[in-house]
């Protein structure tokens, strides 16, 4: 199966600061990349997808993608407890399947 | 639009019995994989499949596991021969097409516990 390698943390943050999230890939020839969020007990909820290098914004997420260095990472800024969540990164492989990695664990402290 | 929807949503079988598990993918979405993921532990794919057709099934045991996904209904993951160890939560997710620019939407998932 494809690697998609995450850092599985725990994470922890105190709320209003920046999340930073990381993630690298093993198949070269992929292009897309996503970034999903799962609460405990849930399904993953799609929140950035990302396919051409450098930033991604949207409200308080930022994606962030290097192909050359095959590394994605997500940043979230003014962290809130509600953030608190796993956090899975997936990538598309050449073949189309999404393939995820373990993911990581973060914790905003109020 | 509906999201992507499997049932049941909790399954509980005894080892050595068959699960079925189902998913009807997002409309006009043609593509579905299904995941299995353990507690505490990440996504494991299992298989793609597109109408009529398993495009990879790399991901899954060779044996007592097979899904499929007809031109009408739902796609089905089916589990022969239940063992403890199958216990899991099962995504699927659904997708309109393939190719760069493709998203992945998942459905709530079936809790499979084997007593």
């Amino acid at each position: 199966q494809k690697e998609v390698e995450q850092n599985s943390g725990p994470l922890s943050v105190p709320e209003g600061a920046i999340a930073s999230l990381n993630c690298t890939y093993s198949d070269r020839g992929s292009q897309s990349f996503f970034w999903y969020r799962q609460y405990s007990g849930k399904s993953p909820e799609l929140i950035m997808s990302i396919y051409s290098n450098g930033d991604k914004e949207d409200g308080r997420f930022t994606a962030q993608l290097n192909k050359a260095s095959q590394y994605v990472s997500l940043l979230i800024r003014d962290s809130q407890p509600s953030d608190s969540a796993t956090y899975l990164c997936a990538v598309m492989s050449t073949g189309n399947q999404f393939y995820f990695g373990t993911g990581t664990s973060l914790t905003v402290i109020p | 639009n509906a999201g992507v929807m499997q049932n049941p949503r909790h399954l509980v079988r005894r080892r050595g019995q068959e699960a079925r598990l189902r998913c009807s993918p997002m409309k006009g979405h043609s593509h579905v994989y299904w995941y299995r993921q353990l507690p505490e532990e990440g996504l494991k794919f299992m298989v793609y499949l597109q109408k009529e057709n398993i495009i990879d099934e790399s991901g899954m045991p060779k044996e007592r596991f097979s899904a499929e996904f007809p031109k009408e209904g739902p796609s089905i993951l089916r589990i022969q021969q239940v063992v403890r160890g199958d216990s899991a939560a099962y995504f699927c997710a659904s997708s309109r097409s393939q190719g760069v620019g493709t998203e992945a939407f998942f459905g709530q998932g079936t809790r499979l516990t084997v007593v």
